[in-house]
């Protein structure tokens, strides 16, 4: 069975300061792993995602993040932070790609103080 | 990309009725969609997988009966909410894959009085 955990329901920057959320995952089998960003009373829009190859993936916005195999884990990072970049980010974990359901983590609310 | 639709956006039905809520592939053809629930400011969860043409495939703890989804063709999955309750009242989001992606709609506020 997989399962994600992301650190901390609530993270809090400065504009312009690093963004850093954590997600670490569990799976039976190579991962395939997904960040995504919900903004109030919308869907989801996906933010990068890792299948195979290149362990740092670049998404969009300025996000990217480096999958680690041996430490099991996604962080998603952003060098400086912007006031839009306020939502709440999931990850997300899925064993067939993209013909499973996937498992979220619960989210993290990032908030980007002025 | 890829664009997955839902309708209706948002629902308020009283309890004791069905709504139902539908999820298209505008773009591309899935034979397979998913349907998640996200309760306020907590995470989603998988409840149902949909399958064109077969039964969908619920997650522990679903209630098939009253969950009812129906996948009738390449392009279109339904979820039919029956007898509904106040604690049904959720955030109903649909997923297609395409490739090794998955598209998901903007979601269905679904309120229950």
């Amino acid at each position: 069975a997989q399962s994600v955990t992301q650190l901390g329901s609530h993270v809090s920057v400065s504009e312009g300061a690093l963004v850093l959320l954590r997600c670490n995952y569990s799976s039976s089998v190579p991962p395939y792993l997904f960040w995504y960003v919900q903004y109030p009373n919308q869907g989801l829009q996906l933010l990068l995602k890792y299948t195979t190859g290149a362990t740092l993936v670049k998404g969009i916005n300025g996000f990217e993040a480096e999958f680690k195999k041996s430490e099991t884990s996604f962080h998603l990072t952003k060098p400086s932070a912007h006031m839009s970049d306020a939502a709440e980010y999931f990850c997300a974990v899925s064993d067939g790609g993209g013909a499973d359901g996937l498992t979220f983590g619960k989210g993290t609310h990032l908030i980007i103080q002025p | 990309g890829a664009v997955v639709s839902q309708h209706p956006s948002w629902v308020i039905c009283k309890s004791g009725t069905s709504v139902k809520i539908e999820c298209r592939s505008l773009d591309f053809q899935a034979t397979t969609m998913f349907w998640y629930r996200q309760f306020p400011k907590q995470s989603l969860m998988l409840m149902a997988t949909s399958n064109e043409g077969s039964k969908a495939t619920y997650e522990q703890g679903v209630e098939k009966d009253k969950f009812l989804i129906n996948h009738a063709s390449l392009t279109l999955s339904t979820l039919t909410v029956t007898s509904a309750h106040p604690e049904d009242s959720s955030f109903y989001i649909c997923s297609a894959p395409d490739r090794y992606e998955q598209y998901f709609g903007p979601g269905t506020r679904l309120t229950v009085t």
